[in-house]
């Protein structure tokens, strides 16, 4: 199966500043990922979805200038939430498309969990 | 997006037993019906997926019913073990362009089977 990997899988950072993390398509390369966030006990939602050489499409009512979306390269997606506050702290994960056998499905990372104190 | 609502929001089986999970979704645009597992810290790992064109599609003790006119699917897990105690997810998308991969979730079941 595809394997998607991310970096790092927890950090605290203190609040106001930035904290970026990583999403890797480690077997195949990925045009399209898609950014995940989950806070305790409820779903996944989608926040973002990023294409590669283009700019993230966002999700309605999630701030493109605090959460910033790069995918500079078909096997990296990066997250990096900027002035990171307490109430940004989630469980933030990716996915990414592997179109294995013309499949529709989306393979997700093993998840960041973020703590903003 | 369009939502999908799942029930129930927990469930105790017993070992051996059968749980069942169902979703209902609105967007007759939806043709990718994925069901994931997580556990706690984990990412979401697929199950098993179905197209609308079938019915029912079986892998090992997984079982997913579809009935497209009710715009309803189920999740069967048979000889449910302890080991499968975790938080399900159903999710449907589109296939085509931008939709592909892009999941709608249902607010998840926490499943706990007792030995």
């Amino acid at each position: 199966g595809a394997v998607v990997s991310q970096h790092p899988s927890w950090v605290i950072c203190k609040s106001g500043t930035s904290v970026k993390i990583e999403c890797r398509s480690l077997d195949f390369q990925a045009t399209t990922m898609f950014w995940y966030r989950q806070f305790p006990k409820q779903s996944l939602m989608l926040m973002a979805t990023s294409n590669e050489g283009s700019k993230a499409t966002y999700e309605q009512g999630v701030e493109k200038d605090k959460f910033l979306i790069n995918h500079a390269s078909l096997t990296l997606s990066t997250l990096t939430v900027t002035s990171a506050h307490p109430e940004d702290s989630s469980f933030y994960i990716c996915s990414a498309r592997a179109p294995l056998r013309g499949a529709t499905e989306a393979f997700f990372g093993q998840g960041t969990r973020l703590t903003v104190v | 997006q369009q939502q999908v609502k799942q029930s129930p929001q927990s469930l105790i089986v017993q070992k051996g037993g059968i749980s069942i999970i169902n979703c209902a979704y609105e967007n007759t645009a939806f043709d990718y019906f994925p069901w994931y597992q997580q556990f706690p810290g984990k990412g979401p790992a697929l199950l098993i997926a179905i197209r609308p064109d079938v019915s029912e599609k079986k892998e090992g003790r997984f079982t997913i019913s579809f009935n497209k006119s009710a715009k309803q699917f189920s999740l069967h897990i048979m000889d449910s073990q302890p080991g499968d105690s975790a938080t399900y997810f159903c999710a449907a998308s589109g296939a085509g362009g931008t939709s592909y991969g892009k999941l709608t979730f249902g607010q998840g079941t926490i499943l706990t089977v007792h030995p």
